[in-house]
């Protein structure tokens, strides 16, 4: 069936480093992928996305990696910043293209 | 910018009772669905609409659920006798497109629903 799961709950970086969040996923037809900052008190915020057919995806401070071969793909966010402090969610979408299924979340945590 | 608007912030009600949560999407949006997430859990799909009708649901979104777009704008989550598992906080989303190749969702900043 469809799962996303996320490697470590936590993970606490310094300001200026850099951030890799993992996510694991288990359905080998999945074709697409978003990644989700969710702050305290407040919704889901879109982030970036990475179809199947591509194994790299860079935005603004951030790159998507996306390995088909082990099912994995990881967020970098490059320079932490204390604003980057959220929890991060992977979500793949369902067979239908309606659903998204999100994994557990890693929660960041930028110290300065 | 556009966004998701949710009304309330912050429903409490009784077990029993019924409740209807509330939501704007985003205006050229054609999409529009519900999430649930339960203090410290993850995300959960509830339910997706298009074009006034139910297009996928999940197995939380039973008999005590509805959802209905009464008008151009509003899109609506009805729980009609709710048990104290019902607490949560309550997303909705809406995208302009959907499809297994692109389907960025925007999300509303929530309602927290609290049973007693």
């Amino acid at each position: 069936g469809e799962s996303v799961g996320l490697h470590l709950p936590t993970l606490s970086v310094q300001e200026g480093d850099n951030s890799i969040i993992n996510c694991a996923y288990s359905n080998s037809a999945s074709d697409y992928f978003i990644w989700y900052k969710q702050e305290s008190g407040k919704g889901p915020q879109f982030i970036i996305d990475i179809r199947s057919n591509m194994d790299k995806r860079q935005g603004q401070r951030v790159t998507v990696l996306l390995n088909k071969t082990v099912k994995h793909l990881s967020l970098q966010i490059a320079a932490t910043q204390p604003g980057d402090s959220a929890v991060y969610f992977c979500a793949e979408i369902s067979n239908s293209g309606y659903a998204l299924n999100f994994g557990k979340g890693t929660s960041l945590l930028v110290t300065p | 910018e556009p966004e998701v608007t949710q009304t309330p912030s912050h429903q409490v009600t009784q077990m029993g009772q019924e409740v209807i949560l509330r939501c704007v999407p985003i205006s050229n949006h054609l999409y529009f669905y519900w999430y649930r997430q339960i203090l410290g859990q993850k995300v959960e799909f509830l339910v997706s609409f298009y074009n006034n009708e139910i297009s996928e649901k999940s197995e939380i979104f039973d008999d005590q659920f509805s959802v209905e777009r009464p008008d151009g704008s509003n899109f609506t989550l009805k729980i009609r006798s709710t048990k104290l598992e019902d607490s949560a906080m309550y997303f909705c989303a809406s995208s302009e497109v959907r499809g297994r190749a692109k389907n960025i969702q925007y999300f509303g900043a929530g309602t927290r629903l609290s049973v007693l």
